[in-house]
């Protein structure tokens, strides 16, 4: 079975600290594809990142960057030097090598910054 | 940048109703999906549509939901008897290939009464 947990349910930080969003997923599929999407408060899912299971090279995108271990099933987000506009519900998610377009996604991270 | 659109953002019902959710993918994509996000909950898969066609459903996905792509552009969910439990976020995603960017719609909000 394929499984994503985010065992952080809710972070809260001061405006312009550096926070990480962890994510652990479980499968038994070689080919995988781990996902990242953002959802503020108005409600739409935001696109971050995908990432496939042969590519464990760190990605940095402005102030994201992603730490995929596969040693330990994990593909962490960091957000540096943290906004108000980062305040939103972050989702990671896993699809396995079927390619159904089936995400599994975690229970999201609520991530407060406060001005 | 082109982005995948739905309507209506919310749609209020009463239990029994049919409802019609309606989705724009991005122009050039082939595959299509729905998703539900229950209030305060994860997001959950659905269906995936390929090639006229459902490649994968869940077993949420009962005999109460279809899809459908009447046109070259729309891709449609009908809930035929709405229920309580049916209350939720609906989101329409869409991508070019296979594996690849799943893009997702601003959602539209079913309220069962």
């Amino acid at each position: 079975a394929q499984k994503v947990t985010q065992a952080q349910t809710e972070i809260s930080v001061v405006e312009k600290e550096d926070v990480t969003l962890d994510c652990v997923y479980e499968t038994r599929d070689t080919t995988y594809y781990l996902f990242w999407y953002k959802q503020p408060p108005s409600g739409e899912l935001v696109f971050l990142i995908r990432r496939n299971s042969f590519d464990e090279q760190n990605e940095i995108s402005g102030r994201y960057s992603w730490n995929f271990q596969k040693s330990t099933s994990s593909f962490n987000f960091t957000i540096t030097a943290s906004q108000v506009v980062d305040s939103a519900v972050y989702f990671c998610a896993l699809e396995g090598s079927s390619n159904t377009g089936k995400l599994i996604f975690g229970q999201g991270t609520t991530l407060q910054v406060k001005p | 940048e082109p982005e995948v659109t739905q309507t209506p953002s919310h749609q209020v019902t009463q239990m029994g109703q049919e409802v019609i959710l309606r989705c724009v993918p991005i122009s050039n994509h082939l595959y299509f999906y729905w998703y539900r996000q229950i209030l305060g909950q994860k997001v959950e898969f659905l269906v995936s549509f390929y090639n006229n066609e459902i490649s994968e459903k869940s077993e949420i996905f009962d005999d109460q939901f279809s899809v459908e792509r009447p046109d070259g552009s729309n891709f449609t969910l009908k809930i035929r008897s709405t229920k309580l439990e049916d209350s939720a976020m609906y989101f329409c995603a869409s991508r070019r290939t296979g594996p690849g960017e799943l893009f997702f719609g601003e959602g539209s909000r079913l309220t069962v009464l």
